[in-house]
């Protein structure tokens, strides 16, 4: 599975949007890109996930750059529940899903 | 979103012991499931693929006879801690892969082991 890296930290200011990018420059044809989150001492959440097109749905949108060589993650108004670890996992149908270490999301009053 | 539910949520069991944690995906019938490790500060480790009704797939360095898997059912994965030790006090947490809904991996809340 091709390696991901983000950004170890990111801050936030509660109401603003949060971008958090990642590079997945080693993504094959037939690998999707997904995002999770984890708040402390629990499983990880889905965010969303795409393919090469962008992606938006209630949570997120997902901005795949046209090369597929990175993506960024929006949440368009952060809150303070939005702080937690994100991860950015590229995998392929029915293939494993390998973590990277995430980016620490801190969303600030 | 479809539910995957782990138990225990936590265990705290003496040194030498053998500990088996359930996944279940409750409203979807999952093929393939994972199991990860975490320790404290540290992202998600993968530890095994879990095929319905065939042998998992460790990850190197993974001891197979140590970490025992089973997924009998579309239903339900085991894992197994056998002769437990204080090294292997984790976070342990298992993953099912939805194809219903885009190959979305749906994740257990995840289980506390502490050996003694």
């Amino acid at each position: 599975d091709a390696k991901t890296t983000q950004p170890t930290s990111m801050d936030c200011a509660e109401g603003r949007a949060a971008n958090l990018p990642c590079n997945h420059s080693t993504i094959s044809g037939n690998e999707y890109v997904y995002w999770y989150r984890q708040i402390h001492s629990q499983g990880p959440q889905y965010i969303i996930h795409g393919l090469k097109n962008n992606e938006t749905n209630e949570m997120a949108s997902l901005i795949i750059t046209e090369d597929r060589k990175s993506s960024t993650l929006i949440l368009p108004h952060a809150t303070l529940r939005d702080t937690a670890v994100y991860y950015c996992i590229v995998r392929a149908i029915a293939g494993k899903s390998t973590f990277g270490d995430g980016t620490t999301l801190t969303v600030k009053p | 979103g479809a539910v995957v539910s782990q138990h225990p949520s936590w265990v705290i069991c003496k040194s030498g012991t053998s500990v088996k944690i359930e996944c279940r995906s409750l409203d979807f019938q999952a093929t393939t499931m994972f199991w990860y490790r975490q320790f404290p500060k540290q992202s998600l480790m993968l530890m095994a693929t879990s095929n319905e009704g065939s042998k998992a797939t460790y990850e190197q360095g993974v001891e197979k006879d140590k970490f025992l898997i089973n997924h009998a059912s579309l239903t339900l994965s085991t894992l197994t801690v056998t002769s437990a030790h204080p090294e292997d006090s984790s976070f342990y947490i298992c993953s099912a892969s939805h194809t219903g809904s885009g190959e979305k991996l749906f994740f257990g809340s995840g289980t506390q082991l502490s050996v003694l």
